[in-house]
């Protein structure tokens, strides 16, 4: 079982829906990042947490320790949104190294 | 205020010849990490670079690989005699300290192909 699980995996909604994306982590953690990446481009950082809840414009993360979960909501999806993101962990013996989910690969119809 | 930036975007090598990969760090910032993302999978840590330090290169193969953040200029990510298995996105992230509350910026990306 993988440290990090993503789900959906794969999700395709249409524009201006609301978009809900989890994470479940079994590992002690010091920080959990949200990152976006696009086809054949970069990655973002959108967020990172260590607990509560952070807005960013439309996106919006959040996090429950004791539950070791954190969602990624996009309000007012639009098609700029398709991409993949990705969580990943920070845990505290090691700051840089990361455990990294396998991504949501999100499209947004028209 | 420039982010990180990776060049080249794309580079094609063939077996057996050298490539070099530079990460120039956000201004401010004198820590590098290197990862790579391997077709269809997620990101996996290689190095960790202070100034003129290897701090960690537990992630990076034994051989043929090889990585450094001078005093002055770009941090390099060097892959000698690439073979097909090393095609492959790399990816440079910075920070200004390394704490677990410290924020990590990512370029976007160095896509090696090797023919």
């Amino acid at each position: 079982k993988n440290e990090v699980e993503q789900s959906p995996q794969n999700l395709t909604a249409q524009e201006g829906e609301f978009i809900t994306i989890n994470c479940s982590y079994s590992v002690g953690i010091s920080a959990l990042h949200w990152l976006q990446q696009h086809p054949g481009g970069g990655i973002v950082s959108l967020f990172m947490l260590s607990s509560g809840k952070k807005k960013h414009g439309r996106l919006i993360a959040t996090i429950n320790i004791q539950e070791k979960h954190s969602s990624l909501h996009i309000t007012a999806s639009h098609p700029r949104d398709s991409a993949v993101y990705i969580c990943a962990v920070r845990t505290p013996s090691s700051n840089y190294q990361l455990i990294w989910g396998a991504g949501t690969k999100l499209i947004i119809k028209p | 205020n420039a982010g990180v930036m990776q060049n080249p975007r794309h580079l094609v090598r063939r077996r057996g010849q050298e490539a070099r990969l530079r990460c120039s760090p956000m201004k401010g910032h004198s820590h590098v990490y290197w990862y790579r993302q391997l077709p269809e999978e997620g990101l996996k840590f290689m190095v960790y670079l202070q100034k003129e330090n290897i701090i960690d290169e537990s992630g990076m193969p034994k051989e043929r690989f090889s990585a450094e953040f001078p005093k002055e200029g770009p941090s390099i990510l060097r892959i000698q005699q690439v073979v097909r298995g090393d095609s492959a996105a790399y990816f440079c992230a910075s920070s200004p300290r390394d704490r677990y509350n410290s924020p990590l910026h990512f370029g976007n990306g160095t896509r090696l192909t090797v023919t």
